[in-house]
């Protein structure tokens, strides 16, 4: 039962444009979700997280959206560079013990790999 | 600020055989977890700690153990390998369970043949 999901394995974009990384989730009791970026042979690490009492966050050139009746979020990347190319996970955590989401923990998506192309 | 570290890095064993993952962390964390990643299954809890003498499972803790040995240490145990356990292990601490950020390690990756 997965309940985050990216289903874009991969997403290709050339350099200064957009890219725009998609994630949803099923579990209703996930109130705070987060992206973390991973190079390879490397841990992720963190990049940009959202409440869900909010529907936006941005960070430089990185802004996360929540579309909470949607169960969506999304990623954007303005503009995209080519040290941006690595995968991108998304995942999400819920209140303590609610709706069957353990305590501090995150349930991620598969991941999204980014290329940007100069 | 070596921030989380994990030895070994890489780590070839043969079925039934076992071996300890260690994970230490430089940030007076309270939390710590263990995730496995696989192809195309995104990370996966195994075990957690959320605090010094605590711990509890994940997702995916058949075939595992821990143990929080300290505030800084937190070690995952396979105590008979198996090829289903060929994955890439992380470590990762946060300040509290709730709300705050996890940072990982480097990764260990382990082969069982």
């Amino acid at each position: 039962d997965q309940q985050v999901k990216q289903n874009s394995p991969s997403l290709s974009v050339q350099e200064g444009r957009i890219s725009i990384l998609n994630c949803d989730y099923t579990n209703s009791m996930f109130d705070y979700f987060l992206w973390y970026k991973k190079y390879p042979a490397e841990g992720p690490t963190f990049l940009i997280s959202i409440s869900s009492i909010k529907d936006k966050n941005e960070d430089g050139r990185f802004t996360v959206f929540l579309n909470k009746s949607a169960k969506h979020l999304s990623l954007h990347i303005v503009p995209s560079q080519p040290g941006d190319s690595a995968v991108y996970f998304c995942a999400a955590k819920g209140r303590y013990g609610a709706g069957g989401t353990s305590y501090g923990k995150l349930t991620f998506g598969q991941g999204t790999i980014l290329t940007v192309h100069p | 600020n070596a921030g989380v570290t994990q030895t070994p890095k890489f780590q070839v064993l043969k079925t039934g055989q076992s071996m300890t993952l260690q994970c230490a962390q430089d940030m007076n964390h309270n939390s710590m977890y263990w995730y496995r990643q696989d192809p195309g299954m995104g990370l996966r809890l195994i075990y957690y700690s959320a605090s010094e003498g605590t711990t509890d499972k994940g997702e995916v803790p058949n075939g595992y153990n821990v143990s929080r040995l300290n505030k800084r240490e937190f070690s995952l145990r396979l105590e008979s390998a198996a090829p289903s356990q060929t994955s890439v292990y992380f470590c990762a601490s946060s300040e509290l369970a709730i709300r705050d950020t996890q940072y990982f390690g480097p990764g260990t990756r382990l082969t069982v043949l």
